[in-house]
């Protein structure tokens, strides 16, 4: 079965743009969960998903955004990027939300810089 | 809220010994899970090992093993005849228990060099 993937696995975006990141989860997961991890503030939670339908979100500005589509695909977006929002972004997916101790596969992250 | 505490930012074990990683969390919450995350330096986070808050038996995966102390709220991860492939950074993981997230919080880790 086929891991959880991210693409792009780099990107560099200059401040001001912004940028959009891709997951998709290991199939037949349905929970689709997003973390920025950088050197100052380490893994940090962004947001997540089930059933296109964002369940919690993490205290990060509004400018970050996600969505999940009906396969379970997701997508987050960060809009007017700041050179703070440098960091590998990961993704995680899970069969369901918080389903006992179901493990939280990771995907491989997407490393963005922003200039 | 919940925060988890990893207090040894870096650690060093020769290959073949024992190491032990600490971690301390704080929760109000009865029930809830401890995961150990390992990050190699290709940063794909791998699950080392979870720990089901209601269990009392500390679990074990092959040469990884925990010491869970519940009143205590301490979580710590031993390798045991550790190989050249642990070096790694280490996250230890608090999720609520139930239905309603899969949230996890991370501690700030702790990166383990393994020397021949």
């Amino acid at each position: 079965k086929a891991g959880v993937t991210q693409t792009p696995r780099y990107l560099i975006k200059t401040r001001g743009q912004q940028v959009t990141l891709s997951c998709s989860p290991i199939s037949g997961h349905r929970s689709v969960s997003w973390y920025q991890q950088t050197p100052g503030q380490g893994l940090q939670f962004l947001f997540e998903y089930f059933s296109e339908t964002q369940r919690n979100k993490g205290n990060f500005p509004g400018r970050f955004s996600g969505r999940q589509f009906s396969n379970s695909r997701s997508e987050m977006n960060v809009s007017t990027l700041e050179l703070g929002d440098s960091a590998l972004y990961l993704c995680a997916s899970s069969p369901l939300p918080g389903s006992g101790a179901d493990t939280q596969y990771f995907g491989p992250g997407t490393r963005l810089t922003v200039l | 809220a919940q925060t988890v505490t990893q207090s040894q930012p870096e650690m060093s074990v020769q290959e073949a010994e024992t190491v032990t990683l600490s971690c301390t969390y704080d929760t109000s919450e009865s029930d809830y899970y401890l995961f150990w995350y390992k990050q190699p330096p290709s940063r794909q986070m791998i699950l080392v090992i979870r720990q089901e808050a209601y269990k009392q038996q500390n679990a074990t995966e092959n040469r990884f093993s925990v010491n869970f102390q519940k009143a205590a709220k301490s979580f710590s991860l031993k390798i045991s005849d550790s190989q050249l492939g642990d070096a790694a950074m280490y996250f230890c993981a608090y999720r609520a228990y139930g239905g309603a997230t899969n949230k996890l919080i991370f501690g700030t880790g702790t990166l383990l060099a393994v020397q021949p």
